[in-house]
């Protein structure tokens, strides 16, 4: 039972434009959710993290949305550029859980020059 | 800066033989986990730690076993590798919310 879903394995932007990514979840136990970036070869590095009491969260380039009651959140990247290319995972995480992360699939995100 | 290192980045290993994963930690933190990440899959559980000698399974545990010893330090057996164990995996050390991970170490079982 995928308790966080990627339903996109991949998505190809042009440079410039903005890059949305998504991510469905079940659990409304849920109270965090993050957004990790991985490059080939590497360990996911965190990218930026929201609240569920929240709606939004940004951090420079990078926003997240939350919606609660569709049970669904988006990482928007604006302006995308090529360094931007790699796989992006969003996890979820409840406070009875002991600081376990749920991972979705992940969606491969290339931004092309 | 969190620092997690993982005690090698590339493994060959034959089928049946034992397997040691070494992950070491520098921020003190107390929960520490394992994950493998698999195409298509994403990143799943195997193994997590609250503290020195305490562990729990995570989702999927079969095949594995692990330590903790020491708070910084977090290890992966596997007791007989087999080919299906083929796959990177991935420790990681848990901050206030977010985690932190090694660079990974991509295991090929032949």
């Amino acid at each position: 039972d995928q308790q966080v879903k990627q339903n996109s394995p991949s998505l190809s932007v042009q440079e410039g434009r903005i890059s949305i990514l998504n991510c469905d979840y079940t659990n409304s136990m849920f109270d965090y959710f993050l957004w990790y970036k991985k490059y080939p070869a590497e360990g996911p590095t965190f990218l930026i993290s929201i609240s569920s009491i929240k709606d939004k969260n940004e951090d420079g380039r990078f926003t997240v949305f939350l919606n609660k009651s569709a049970k669904h959140l988006s990482l928007h990247i604006v302006p995308s550029q090529p360094g931007d290319s790699a796989v992006y995972f969003c996890a979820a995480s409840a406070d009875n859980q002991g600081g376990k992360l749920i991972f979705g699939q992940g969606t491969e995100l290339s931004v092309k020059p | 800066d969190v620092k997690v290192t993982q005690s090698s980045r590339y493994l060959v290993k034959r089928t049946g033989e034992k397997v040691f994963l070494e992950c070491v930690q520098d921020m003190d933190h107390e929960n520490m986990f394992w994950y493998r990440q698999d195409p298509g899959l994403g990143l799943r559980l195997i193994y997590f730690s609250y503290d020195v000698k305490m562990k729990e399974k995570g989702d999927i545990p079969e095949g594995y076993s692990v330590s903790r010893e020491k708070k910084e330090r977090f290890s992966l057996i596997l007791e007989s590798a087999s080919t299906n164990q083929t796959s990177m995996y991935l420790c990681a050390s848990k901050g206030r919310i977010e985690q932190y991970f090694g660079p990974g170490t991509r295991l090929t079982v032949t």
